[in-house]
């Protein structure tokens, strides 16, 4: 079945401690983003890549990393998480062309302390 | 990014149809037209997307203007399990770029 995986569903950490969010994809798409989505905000993008080894900070980047050494797995990484990075993350995937759908993931909810 | 404009909420009866509008006036001529819809605690689900032509898909008809300033989504006939926000989006290569979009709610 083609799907987007995202592990954790569910974390609550405290600030400060280092965590990561895994995605996957097994549709060989090159294309993978990272968003949050929060109340009023709406959904807005973290980073993105484009393919292998090439990355690109989307509209909030700030206190985010991202890598891309695999097509299937685009991990997010919170480096020092702090309580504004409470959100609800998606991970989706598509193929590069802007004329092709876009998969999501299931989401993480992430409650930083 | 093109912006678009969407009616923050719409209500329908089951198993009527419904037509969600959707203004998008400084669309370019590459500017894809994108139509996701997000359930109630899921991730967004992409409905249906067009460039010139009206489309049809199982899930949905997406009719757009001759001038392409505007575009319709079609529901043929709504279920319980369509309500949700609605969004239409004019996809950049780089995202897709979230509206606030349109809460549908479906009465039985």
């Amino acid at each position: 079945e083609a799907q987007v995986t995202q592990n954790p569903r569910y974390l609550i950490t405290v600030t400060g401690k280092k965590l990561t969010v895994t995605c996957s994809q097994n549709m060989n798409h090159e294309y993978m983003s990272w968003y949050r989505q929060d109340p009023g905000l709406g959904l807005r993008q973290i980073y993105y890549s484009m393919n292998v080894e090439v990355t690109d900070k989307g509209d909030v980047p700030e206190g985010y990393k991202v890598s891309r050494k695999e097509k299937r797995n685009f991990p997010l990484i919170l480096e020092s998480p702090s309580p504004n990075q409470t959100s609800l993350y998606f991970c989706a995937s598509s193929y590069g062309d802007r004329a092709n759908e876009q998969f999501f993931g299931p989401g993480t909810r992430l409650t930083v302390l | 990014d093109a912006k678009t404009t969407q009616p923050n909420s719409m209500e329908s009866n089951e198993e009527e149809p419904v037509h969600l509008p959707c203004n998008h006036s400084t669309i370019s001529g590459t500017d894809y037209i994108h139509w996701y819809r997000q359930l109630p605690s899921q991730g967004p689900e992409y409905v249906i997307h067009g460039l010139t032509s009206n489309v049809n898909n199982r899930m949905a008809s997406l009719a757009i203007a001759e001038d392409r300033k505007s575009s319709t989504l079609i529901l043929h006939r709504a279920t319980l399990r369509d309500a949700a926000v609605y969004y239409c989006i004019l996809r950049d290569v780089k995202a897709l770029v979230f509206g606030k979009g349109t809460r549908l709610s479906v009465i039985a």
